[in-house]
């Protein structure tokens, strides 16, 4: 079946531009999760959506960050005026069950976000 | 907060051996302990989890455990292949499954 699908797989922007990313989770997820993860560094948790409940945004780096999740299914992840610290590749994550820790994350093979 | 560290060196072994992949943590009592592989370009994949109350758990030529008082859980491939050869990522998860900590990864190279 399908997978996690995040678009673009690649992008390209000037510095001050604002990007939007999308993840596509596997149908049913009701769990999804946002990561950055920079060139040798670990996965750095951005926000997390489960059903309808308020999402956990502590991981947002800034305000310039947001996402949002329409339907309990897409999800998009927002970074406006970018800078050249945004550019990193950015997963999206989804899982089956709700409120238990021994589901493992179904991830997207990610966007890379360059920032010229 | 919550620190995890994993084998800061790139792991290098011959085809056939065992390899051995460490993850130590402090700062947290994770509910559940678990592995993922990334290949180059591509998002990680789950391998393996492990309770907090499990010591060892294995799948074909994996094995992983998992010691609460010494905060470390180790991962091993037997028999390992060149196909192995990718990054491994730790993850320590809380109970609800809210709260995923990863490892900055260990890059396993298994030479022909």
């Amino acid at each position: 079946g399908a997978g996690v699908s995040q678009s673009p797989s690649n992008k390209v922007t000037e510095k001050g531009k604002d990007v939007e990313l999308r993840c596509d989770p596997i149908s049913g997820h009701t769990a999804l999760y946002w990561y950055r993860q920079s060139l040798g560094q670990g996965l750095e948790f951005l926000i997390y959506f489960q059903g309808n409940s308020a999402p956990d945004k502590s991981g947002l780096p800034s305000d310039r960050f947001s996402a949002e999740r329409t339907g309990g299914s897409v999800s998009t992840l927002t970074i406006q005026r970018t800078q050249q610290e945004d550019s990193a590749v950015y997963l999206c994550a989804s899982s089956l069950v709700p409120g238990s820790g021994n589901q493992p994350q179904h991830f997207g093979d990610g966007t890379r976000l360059s920032i010229l | 907060s919550q620190k995890i560290e994993q084998n800061s060196e790139a792991l290098n072994i011959q085809e056939g051996k065992t390899a051995t992949l460490t993850c130590n943590y402090t700062n947290y009592s994770p509910a559940y302990l678990q592995w993922y592989r990334q290949d180059p370009g591509r998002g990680p994949v789950f391998l393996l989890l492990i309770r907090e109350n499990e010591k060892e758990k294995r799948k074909e030529r994996l094995k992983v455990t998992f010691d609460t008082t010494l905060k470390q859980s180790l991962f091993h491939i037997t028999a390992s292949q060149p196909a192995d050869s990718a990054t491994y990522l730790c993850a320590l998860v809380s109970w609800s499954g809210n709260q995923f900590y990863f490892g900055t990864g260990t890059s396993l190279t298994v030479i022909p």
